[in-house]
């Protein structure tokens, strides 16, 4: 168990709709990642937050939003979802973000577009 | 797109056997981490590299950083079975704030 938790496990939702992953870092992280891993892809850098500032931005589509709240924890909001979201979110955090510390991952959200 | 590139994609190996896993850039790195994620499960760290050259061993698995520190190899002697799972490096070149995971190398064990 690594202390980073994410709700809901599992997501299935229709094309068109809007959804929201949520994300809670381990206990004193100050730093919040969000990947997406398709099927036999790697992992997807999407966006990072620190201390709720925007510290990094990855592959992001602007379909996609997220942001970090002043207790911490962290949301990731997909829109007009299509088939080709259909993929595992994992969030991960780390104390203060450095992009030499080992980053902590949660179980992860499995999102099915159908 | 992958700036790190990863291979094998697959490896299945009988319980024993040696498996190593490529890490290669084009560019140079300013350090270098191993993940592993086991099916259905999520990435774990495994190890960060940072020097050139350096070498690092945890039991059975021995990480390697090059000299030019462009690429890295995960060497895992005599597989086991709780050895299976896709193993990921991650990159960091520098000039970003952002870990690149390279495509990762899925090993499958047969008992």
């Amino acid at each position: 168990d690594s202390g980073v938790t994410q709700t809901p496990k599992h997501l299935i939702t229709a094309t068109g709709q809007r959804v929201t992953l949520r994300c809670s870092p381990r206990s004193g992280d100050l730093s919040v990642y969000w990947y997406q891993q398709s099927l036999d892809q790697g992992l997807q850098f999407l966006i990072q937050y620190y201390n709720g500032e925007e510290r990094a931005k990855g592959n992001i589509l602007e379909r996609f939003s997220a942001q970090q709240f002043p207790d911490l924890h962290s949301e990731l909001n997909l829109s007009s979802l299509e088939l080709g979201d259909s993929a595992l979110y994992f969030c991960a955090s780390n104390g203060q973000g450095a992009i030499w510390e080992t980053q902590y991952f949660g179980p992860g959200t499995r999102l099915l577009v159908l | 797109g992958q700036q790190v590139m990863q291979i094998p994609q697959y490896q299945h190996v009988q319980e024993g056997e040696d498996f190593t896993t490529y890490c290669n850039s084009s560019t140079t790195l300013s350090n270098i981490q191993w993940y592993k994620q086991r099916p259905g499960g999520h990435p774990v760290f495994l190890i960060q590299l940072v020097k050139s050259g350096e070498v690092k061993k945890q039991k059975r698995l021995t990480f390697q950083f090059g000299e030019a520190k462009k690429n890295s190899s995960l060497h895992i002697t005599a597989t086991q079975t709780t050895d299976v799972g896709t193993y990921f490096c991650a990159a960091d070149r520098g000039n970003t704030d952002k870990l690149i995971f390279g495509t990762g190398t899925r090993l499958q064990v047969f008992p």
